[in-house]
This record gives C-alpha cells, structure tokens and sequence, in this order.
C-alpha cells in the first residue's frame, strides 16, 4: 500500500538557518504530495502541494519539488523564523482507482530558537 | 468561512461510558475521514466516506462507530472508552478525487482523555 517515510526527529534550529526536512514516498501510479504544518494547540493546515512530476510547491518561504525518479518531496526553507515552530507532515493522496485515502508520514516537530 | 468544525474541543470519559463526536463541514465535500494523533505515531486513519450513506475502515477502526446519514456531517461513536483511546481526534474533508481538488481541510481537533 501506500506510504510516507519523514526523517526523524525533532529538529532544533536557530533563526535564519537552512530547513530541510526530508519525505520519501511509496505509491502507485501518479499521486498528489503535501506539506501540511500545525501549529501549536491547532489542526492541520495546507502549506503547499504538487500534484505531478517536477512541480514545485510554495508558500511562505518554504518550498519543495516532487521528485518521481527519487519518490521524495522534501521540505526546503532558506531561512527560519521563531514562528516556524510547529510539526510538519508530509502527506498523499492518490489521484485515481478506487484508494480515497490520504497518507500521512509520522510528522516532525521543528523548534527555531531566536 | 467555518470550513470543517468539529465538536466538542475537549472531553473526559471514564471508561466503559460513550460518546459521540461530531464533524461537520460546509464546503460541500464528498470525501471526510476521522483521524487520531498520538505522540509518535503521527496521524493514523479510523473510519472514512466517500460520500452520504457510506462508511469504510481505516487502519485503526477497532471500538470506533461511524455514520454519514447526512453530507455535511460524519460522527465518531466510542461504544465503550478505553484508555487506549485517550488521544487527539480531528476530521478532515475534501471535495473529491480529480486533481487539484485532493487538499484535506482539517477541524481544530477534540481532546478525549478516557479515565
């Protein structure tokens, strides 16, 4: 079946440093990839996506590129802030057949110290 | 913009006593899932639907209920709580399968602690 695999953590940065926090895939066929990010005490939020091969998703500084000949999707951001705490999950969701489900990996805590 | 609410936010049970949370989304989705997170395990799949009326097993459906008798909501049912089941709990939903319309909208979470 389908799965996510997110490096271990936590990871503790201090401000200004380089993120990168790395996800790798199992799926079959042609799925869509996410970063989802939650912030303390809250659910979920979209932070970016791609839904095929090359795509580069953005947003707020962070980025990341589906990579279909390595199957990752690896978060990037050139330069953390304090409020970049937060866990981070890599997720997807395949686009055809009859799987519905959404996959998430283990989610990672990120702490960015000023 | 409510998008997915879920109710209650916070709940404590004492084992053996049910309990019924709600998930209730206004943008007209098809597909919503119940989730539960717990410290390590990242986001593990309970129950889901692909649409009123339907329900399917997710990877840990044991001493879950679930029903969509309406669109808009899908229920969590705790026959009997466990402390096992002691954990955070948030609903998603998303419009449909095709691409560009996969993203997962999330509720803010209910905490249950079964005592």
């Amino acid at each position: 079946g389908d799965s996510v695999t997110q490096m271990e953590g936590p990871v503790t940065l201090s401000e200004e440093a380089f993120l990168t926090i790395n996800c790798t895939y199992t799926a079959t066929g042609y799925p869509s990839l996410f970063w989802y990010v939650q912030y303390p005490g809250e659910g979920l939020q979209l932070l970016l996506k791609a839904t095929k091969a090359d795509d580069k998703g953005s947003n707020k500084g962070f980025e990341a590129t589906y990579r279909k000949e390595t199957t990752s999707f690896h978060l990037e951001k050139g330069s953390v802030q304090v409020s970049d705490s937060a866990v981070y999950f890599c997720a997807l969701s395949a686009n055809t057949g009859a799987n519905s489900k959404l996959t998430f990996g283990k989610g990672i805590t990120l702490s960015v110290r000023p | 913009n409510a998008g997915v609410t879920q109710t209650p936010k916070f709940r404590v049970l004492k084992t053996g006593q049910s309990m019924t949370l709600l998930c209730a989304q206004d943008m007209n989705h098809e597909y919503m899932y119940w989730y539960r997170q717990d410290p390590g395990m990242g986001l593990r799949l309970i129950h889901y639907s692909v649409g009123e009326g339907t329900t399917a097993k997710g990877e840990v459906p044991d001493g879950y209920n679930v029903s969509r008798l309406k669109k808009q909501n899908f229920l969590l049912g705790l026959e009997s709580a466990a402390p096992s089941q002691t954990s955070v709990y948030f609903c998603a939903s998303r419009k449909d399968m095709t691409v560009g319309n996969t993203e997962a909208f999330f509720g803010q979470g209910t905490r249950l602690t079964v005592v």
